[in-house]
């Protein structure tokens, strides 16, 4: 069955970065875009870009452009969301989405 | 950016009860637009495609529907499992931006 797996939970310093992975199982990988959404404590869901994984090209919400990057390594069919210079308010559960399936959630904790 | 509105932001309801929730976009997406229902502790579950196609496998008591920038998703028999926050998602115009989120709780 069609399947998004992610990393597991990071605790990193404030100007740290962190990278998080979502390995694709159960379809073509390259056949799908793969989006990033996080979800801050107690709030709503943010979306934070896509990449297409065939081509590699990708679009990111402006509030993250020079932040973020995604990338993907279609041999193993994985996604990668890369972010960096963190601060507390990067605290969030972060999710791949393929909108009708989404991984886990990997939770990134930015603390002192 | 696209704003969706997303009304109420919470609502109180029994179970066998008719519900209704609304998103209206700051600007018209034709019918890009998703529901998704998340309850605590696990991910974003899609109900609801093109605001008006129901995913595979969810129950026919969840429909959706609309166009331009007013879309409403409605749950004609409220079941125990219902009971979460649901979002809408808007995939026009980049950013992708999702409705501030409904909470149905029971009554």
């Amino acid at each position: 069955q069609v399947q998004l797996v992610q990393s597991g939970a990071e605790v990193k310093k404030p100007g740290a970065s962190v990278r998080v992975s979502c390995k694709a199982s159960g379809y073509i990988f390259s056949g799908h875009y793969m989006h990033w959404v996080r979800q801050a404590p107690g709030q709503g869901l943010e979306w934070m870009g896509r990449i297409n994984p065939n081509t590699g090209d990708t679009n990111y919400a402006q509030r993250f452009q020079g932040r973020v990057t995604m990338t993907r390594d279609t041999s193993i069919s994985t996604a990668f969301m890369s972010l960096s210079r963190l601060r507390s308010d990067d605290t969030a559960i972060y999710y791949c989405a393929r909108w009708d399936v989404w991984g886990q959630g990997t939770t990134v904790t930015v603390s002192s | 950016d696209i704003q969706m509105t997303q009304s109420p932001s919470s609502l109180s309801a029994s179970v066998g009860d008719r519900v209704t929730i609304t998103c209206r976009a700051s600007q018209g997406i034709t019918n890009d637009l998703g529901w998704y229902q998340q309850t605590p502790g696990k991910a974003p579950k899609r109900l609801i495609y093109a605001a008006s196609s129901l995913q595979s496998g969810v129950p026919s008591r969840f429909s959706g529907s609309g166009s331009g920038t007013e879309f409403t998703l409605t749950i004609s028999s409220l079941q125990p499992e219902d009971f979460a926050t649901y979002y809408c998602l808007q995939h026009n115009t980049f950013p992708l931006t999702f409705g501030g989120g409904t909470r149905l709780e029971i009554k």
